[in-house]
């Protein structure tokens, strides 16, 4: 079974200019979520995707932030326009749902993200 | 809030030796407590969970509710348990987010 997959791998962009990761879950999983880590700091949440509805985008740091799932299949957050904060590792994981017991996040490989 | 301390950056021990990494947390409601662990050009993964009470790879972690701990342990360190390790609390039967702590990045010596 393939695993949670990310795309691109790594991203070098010029601050100002726009950037779309892409995240493919693992088949059949509802929950998506992305998270990432900036320099020096813990992994945070960003947001969670039930389907193709955001569950909690609690952690999305401003409006340059914008994520989407349609089709509730892969997702994709794109950065517009992006600053120099921006560069960090982005990660997305999935999950099954199943509301009788805890369910286990499964990570992609992160996307890393480098803004000049 | 929901927080998590790893108060250890670095930690570096022998091979056999025992190793303990430590973790504290602060959650309302009912957390369910996670270790992830990511080795060098591999992806975050599961270790294990408190709920599962098992061991992976020979390490245990024990939730303490009256010290919010839940310190990850093992008896004897082997080389190939070099990696980051984080503490991660999320919400029980439940898929919302999780917390990460900082993350400890263990060393085994030779």
């Amino acid at each position: 079974e393939a695993g949670v997959t990310q795309f691109p791998s790594h991203s070098v962009i010029e601050k100002g200019q726009t950037v779309t990761l892409r995240c493919d879950p693992i088949s059949g999983h509802d929950n998506l979520y992305w998270y990432r880590r900036v320099m020096g700091k813990e992994i945070k949440f960003l947001l969670h995707f039930v389907k193709e509805s955001k569950q909690d985008e609690s952690g999305m740091p401003n409006n340059r932030f914008l994520a989407e799932r349609t089709g509730g299949t892969y997702s994709t957050l794109k950065v517009q326009p992006a600053e120099l904060e921006d560069s960090g590792v982005y990660f997305c994981a999935s999950s099954q749902a199943d509301r009788w017991r805890s369910t286990t996040q499964y990570f992609g490989p992160g996307t890393r993200l480098t803004v000049l | 809030a929901q927080r998590v301390t790893q108060p250890e950056k670095l930690l570096s021990v022998f091979k056999g030796a025992p190793v303990e990494l430590k973790c504290n947390y602060s959650y309302s409601g009912s957390p369910e407590l996670f270790w992830y662990v990511q080795y060098s050009r591999q992806r975050l993964q599961l270790l294990l969970r408190h709920i599962s009470r098992e061991s992976i790879k020979g390490f245990t972690a024990d939730l303490n509710k009256g010290e919010t701990s839940f310190h990850l342990k093992k008896p004897f360190a082997q080389e190939e348990d070099s990696a980051m390790y984080y503490c991660a609390p999320g919400e029980y039967s439940s898929a919302s987010k999780i917390i990460f702590g900082s993350g400890t990045r263990l060393s085994i010596r030779p």
